[in-house]
């Protein structure tokens, strides 16, 4: 158990455009997910928390209007960067916290690459 | 100050040899700690968390130090499997990832 889907795995888009990228838990249900963003050689860095049926908590520095994440239901998370830029390519990674474990579990990531 | 901290290697090391990493945070409220493996271009996966008395999983071994707030991981008998980067986590909050260690397990 505890299984997280994202999707897609890869995006490739154009400067300007916007791109949707969803989390979902698929045995589980999540009331708190988290996304990452690791550029390379880099570590992962929190960029918000999603909180289900509530307003996600940004981390400093992260642009809420850019980053535009919704938590609609227990199983799906999404973030949405708009007008993307070549500066935001980076790995998206989500990860949903199951409490019986007490651990977070991660989806396998998004891998954005902005021409 | 970074919260979390590693040496990012990498560590080159022949089969079947002993690796060690430590890991030193700066949050002394930190209360869970966990190593987790990540593979080039892939996510995160929890290898174990680390309790305050240490823990074995097989070949690997985990030690928490609350004094001098730092963690390790004992990698015994390595693989070539064991090829990936090591990511330090530290909970006072929320997850906080170091950098990660490379280790490169040679045959």
């Amino acid at each position: 158990g505890a299984v997280v889907s994202q999707h897609p795995s890869w995006v490739i888009c154009k400067s300007g455009t916007s791109v949707k990228i969803e989390c979902r838990s698929l045995d589980f249900q999540a009331t708190t997910m988290f996304w990452y963003r690791q550029f390379p050689k880099q570590s992962l860095m929190l960029m918000a928390t999603s909180n289900e049926g509530s307003k996600a908590t940004y981390e400093q520095g992260v642009e809420k209007d850019k980053f535009l994440i919704n938590h609609a239901s227990l199983t799906l998370s999404t973030l949405t960067v708009t007008s993307a830029h070549p500066e935001d390519s980076s790995f998206y990674i989500c990860s949903a916290e199951h409490h019986s474990y007490n651990e977070q579990f991660f989806g396998p990531g998004t891998r954005l690459t902005v021409l | 100050r970074k919260e979390v901290e590693q040496d990012p290697g990498p560590f080159n090391v022949p089969e079947g040899a002993t690796v060690a990493f430590n890991c030193t945070y700066s949050n002394s409220a930190s209360q869970s700690f966990f190593w987790y493996r990540q593979d080039c271009r892939k996510e995160p996966k929890l290898l174990m968390s680390v309790y305050s008395s240490g823990n074995e999983d097989g070949r690997f071994t985990a030690q928490l130090n609350r004094a001098s707030q730092y963690i390790s991981l004992l990698i015994r008998d390595s693989k070539l499997s064991d090829s990936a980067t090591y990511l330090c986590v530290v909970n006072p909050n929320k997850f906080y990832f170091g950098s990660g260690t490379k280790l490169n397990v040679k045959p």
